[in-house]
């Protein structure tokens, strides 16, 4: 099976812009859930969705959106982009009802200046 | 709330040495846990995962067991590579999986020859 897509891999953005990642679950799973990765604050959980629906949001504005699609793929969107913006985010897959076993996409690099 | 406490590191080894890396956690009801490692410039890969206490994840030499006494799931390996050098995150999820992983720091990992 194919693991996880991410795209793009890399992007470079301007303050106050908005942008849009995109994330491709392995085949039959449902569940995605997007992480922020920085050196100062590590991987932090920005939200899970199954079923097209959000299920819980972790600790971040309301510039940090997502959506999933009923192909079970994801995007996310961060509008109004800062500085502190700047970080690897991490996309990852799962089986809803296994052992919750996540697998993650190779990221993709946002540099926001 | 859920937690997770690991050694940051950097840990430095030499090539065969025994290595052990400590993780703590703290979480309600009965979390699943995971190691994790990231190479550089990648994404996170699964290394090994638990999901009732006294069970034992092992992959590639690596081993962690997931102890409830002592809310500990501490990875160990008995012979180190220079090819096992990078970042490892302990991390945790509750049931169902709504919540995310919580991570650790990530401990980095140095083993030279």
């Amino acid at each position: 099976k194919a693991g996880v897509t991410q795209t793009p891999r890399y992007l470079i953005k301007t303050r106050g812009q908005q942008v849009t990642l995109s994330c491709s679950p392995i085949s039959g799973h449902r569940s995605v859930s997007w992480y922020q990765q920085t050196p100062g604050q590590g991987l932090q959980f920005l939200f899970e969705y199954f079923s097209e629906t959000q299920r819980n949001k972790g600790n971040f504005p309301g510039r940090f959106s997502g959506r999933q699609f009923s192909n079970s793929r994801s995007e996310m969107n961060v509008s109004t982009l800062e500085l502190g913006d700047s970080a690897l985010y991490l996309c990852a897959s799962s089986l809803v009802g296994s052992d919750e076993t996540q697998y993650f996409g190779p990221g993709t690099r946002l540099l926001v200046l | 709330g859920n937690s997770v406490t690991q050694m940051e590191g950097p840990v430095t080894l030499s090539e065969e040495a025994f290595l052990t890396i400590n993780c703590t956690y703290t979480a309600t009801g009965y979390p699943s846990l995971f190691w994790y490692v990231q190479y550089p410039g990648e994404g996170l890969q699964l290394l090994l995962k638990a999901t009732k206490a006294d069970d034992k994840g092992s992959n590639k030499g690596f081993e962690a067991t997931y102890r409830k006494e002592t809310t500990s799931f501490h990875l160990e390996k008995g012979s180190v590579q220079v090819s096992d050098s990078a970042v490892y995150f302990c991390a945790l999820i509750g049931r169902g999986g709504a919540d995310g992983l919580t991570f650790g720091k990530g401990t980095h990992l140095i083993i030279q020859p």
